[in-house]
């Protein structure tokens, strides 16, 4: 079966500082992975989405950016934090094709002091 | 542009009654919609979906959800709640980014309060 991880689970960082969260897929090859962020525990905004090694494209401008070392790997970093930052990211991946569920990771909650 | 309204920040019900937890959808083409659950400080699990066939549909622990193309909701259901259903509920949608990825647009989430 497929597991999706994300670390680290928390994370305090102060403004200015660099970021970097890791999410990885197990189980499955060449899946869609997406990175979500979560304001105020409410609704979720795609920040970046992958189709391959590689392939990053961006939904939304901001000060983050991410990357896909390997096939299963996707990583959101940061430079410079800024307080606006803060929040819980999510990694989800699916598998392509049909119209089909994402299934998310466990998540990282950000703050930036 | 797509979007996915819940009219409802929380929904109160006593445990054992049944429960509806409200979608309203904007798409343009099929609708691809999705609900998820989400416990605090957790990720999201994916309850049901529909993308074609029978309005009604059946997912994890019980839920269902009614698909209304007239009505464009997809409301949320269970014949008898639990208090551990308690937890934020989203409703969502699919947009096409390509062929073959698509994201996910959510509504602002309800937070379902099952007492007992």
């Amino acid at each position: 079966s497929q597991t999706i991880h994300q670390w680290p689970a928390t994370l305090v960082q102060p403004v200015g500082s660099p970021l970097s969260l890791e999410c990885t897929v197990e189980g499955t090859s060449n899946p869609n992975l997406y990175w979500y962020r979560q304001a105020a525990g409410r609704g979720l905004q795609l920040l970046f989405y992958s189709v391959g090694i590689g392939q990053i494209s961006s939904e939304v401008p901001q000060n983050l950016s991410a990357s896909r070392p390997q096939d299963r790997q996707f990583i959101l970093s940061s430079k410079k934090l800024l307080l606006s930052d803060s929040g819980f990211y999510l990694c989800a991946w699916d598998g392509g094709g049909t119209p089909t569920e994402q299934y998310f990771g466990p998540g990282t909650r950000l703050t930036v002091t | 542009a797509q979007s996915v309204a819940q009219p409802e920040d929380q929904v109160n019900v006593a445990e054992g009654n049944p429960l509806t937890v409200k979608c309203t959808y904007s798409v343009s083409g099929n609708p691809y919609l999705f609900w998820y659950v989400q416990y605090p400080n957790r990720g999201l699990q994916f309850l049901l979906k529909y993308i074609t066939g029978d309005n009604l549909v059946k997912g994890s622990y019980g839920f269902e959800a009614e698909f209304n193309k007239s009505q464009t909701s997809f409301h949320l259901k269970k014949p008898s709640a639990l208090v551990s259903d308690s937890a934020l509920y989203f409703c969502a949608v699919r947009a096409a980014l390509s062929s073959n990825t698509g994201k996910l647009i959510f509504g602002q989430g309800t937070t379902l309060q099952v007492k007992p």
